[in-house]
């Protein structure tokens, strides 16, 4: 089973931030936190990972809480492209347990 | 940079007909290398890993097998096939080095009629 929870469901408007939550409250010291998306009919995307601090790279922003149990994924500018399920896994890293994600819808 | 390759992209097959799906990764040795699995409407579930040549474990029991010839090349089979092996089939790869960030290929799309 998936050890995270996240929203089934986000709207983000087109050029505006999107915040992505996802909790992870039974996370332990040696699991990541990975954050993956998924497009209509494609295979899983890796966007970033991370394990305390927070991590920003091309695509997006991570901010985990200082006690681990929770996390946001920014997208700094959401486009149409960025409509995707999104997917919180935390992971030791061998191992990758997909639950169902967030549903990500950008309008214009 | 690396890749990885799927192939078909489609198939239709018929129930207790044989499978065969082949990944290949490109500019990575020893990578680690994963089969997945997504039934419509459904999430990801892991299949099979290799951590090298031979080297398969299996996660869930079912009419799936899966076999690393070669260090970059892990095939999906199945003797006969059930309806409900209709799914999006996935494969994917790590560097095997401890960073074990997880990259995906472009998936099969397998119908069983």
């Amino acid at each position: 089973d998936a050890k995270t929870t996240q929203p089934p469901s986000m709207d983000c408007a087109e050029g505006r931030a999107a915040n992505l939550p996802c909790n992870h409250s039974t996370i332990s010291g040696n699991e990541y936190v990975y954050w993956y998306r998924q497009i209509h009919s494609q295979g899983p995307q890796y966007i970033i990972h991370g394990l305390k601090n927070n991590e920003t790279n091309e695509m997006a922003s991570l901010i985990i809480t200082e006690d681990r149990k929770s996390s946001t994924l920014i997208l700094p500018h959401a486009t149409l492209r960025d409509t995707a399920v999104y997917y919180c896994i935390v992971s030791p890293g061998n191992k990758l347990v997909f639950g169902a994600g967030t549903i990500l819808r950008v309008k214009s | 940079s690396q890749t990885i390759h799927q192939w078909p992209a489609t198939l239709v097959q018929p129930v207790g007909s044989p499978l065969s799906l082949e990944c290949t990764v490109e500019g990575t040795s020893n990578p680690n290398l994963y089969w997945y699995r997504q039934a419509a409407g459904r999430g990801l579930q892991l299949l099979f890993y290799s951590v090298g040549i031979g080297q398969i474990s299996s996660e869930v029991p079912q009419n799936l097998s899966a076999s690393r010839p070669q260090d970059r090349q892990f095939i999906l089979s199945s003797k006969k096939l059930l309806l409900s092996d209709s799914g999006f089939y996935l494969c994917a790869w790590s560097p095997g080095d401890g960073q074990e960030t997880q990259y995906f290929g472009p998936g099969t799309r397998l119908l069983v009629l």
